[in-house]
């Protein structure tokens, strides 16, 4: 079993849609939580990052960690198309090196006019 | 400033040559790091090096070697490619050691397919 696991998608929605990405992880130990987006032919970016568990909102962009699930999920508000991309979730350890992040898979999103 | 590089974007390499690429930083990162990304693997570190004139093995190091003889410059090399080292590799450079002190800045990407 994977460590980290992220629905690769692809998952398609209509423009204004709000969209929900999910992963699921086994380390209970996993309490800093990040989202990158990647566009094609691009490297990753860090999107938004939370501790621990809750919410974080960062404009059109929600985090939410829920431990006792071990499940984490980033929403887009009113998705426009300019948000197609791949999202990868990735996990770490509290005062682990950056050597030791997980990194998801990623899901492929499509955002249609 | 440009912030990571890498050369080249693309390459194709028959099984046993070899080859290196090369990640450049210009944010006078300590830390650099280098993955490859395959379809329903994710991002997997290879090597990575916490200072120049260090490095230290990943998750997925067989097959390559890497260098840092220049703090800005990060170099993967493969000895003899095989097949199974077709792939994205991505090189990343961070200020801090800690996963949750700073963020990982990514390169573009190199596509390497070996036939």
């Amino acid at each position: 079993q994977k460590e980290v696991e992220q629905d690769p998608g692809p998952l398609s929605v209509p423009e204004g849609a709000i969209v929900s990405l999910n992963c699921t992880y086994s380390n209970s130990a996993f309490q800093y939580f990040m989202w990158y987006r990647q566009y094609s032919r691009k490297g990753p970016e860090l999107l938004m990052y939370t501790y621990s568990s809750g919410n974080k909102e960062d404009g059109r962009f929600t985090a939410q960690v829920d431990k006792s699930s071990k499940y984490i999920s980033l929403f887009i508000r009113d998705s426009q198309p300019s948000d197609s991309a791949t999202y990868l979730c990735a996990m770490s350890e509290p005062y682990s090196s950056a050597s030791k992040i997980i990194f998801g898979s990623g899901t492929r999103l499509s955002i249609r006019p | 400033n440009a912030g990571v590089t890498q050369t080249p974007k693309f390459r194709v390499l028959k099984t046993g040559q070899s080859m290196t690429l090369l990640c450049a930083q210009d944010m006078n990162h300590e830390y650099m790091y280098w993955y490859r990304q395959d379809p329903g693997m994710g991002l997997r570190l290879i090597h990575y090096s916490v200072g120049e004139g260090t490095t230290a093995k990943g998750e997925v190091p067989d097959g390559y070697n890497v260098s840092r003889l220049k703090k800005q410059n990060f170099l993967l090399g493969l000895e003899s490619a095989a097949p199974s080292q077709t792939s994205v590799y991505f090189c990343a450079s961070s200020y801090s050691r800690l996963a949750d002190q700073e963020t990982q800045y990514f390169g573009p990407g190199t596509r390497l397919l070996v036939l």
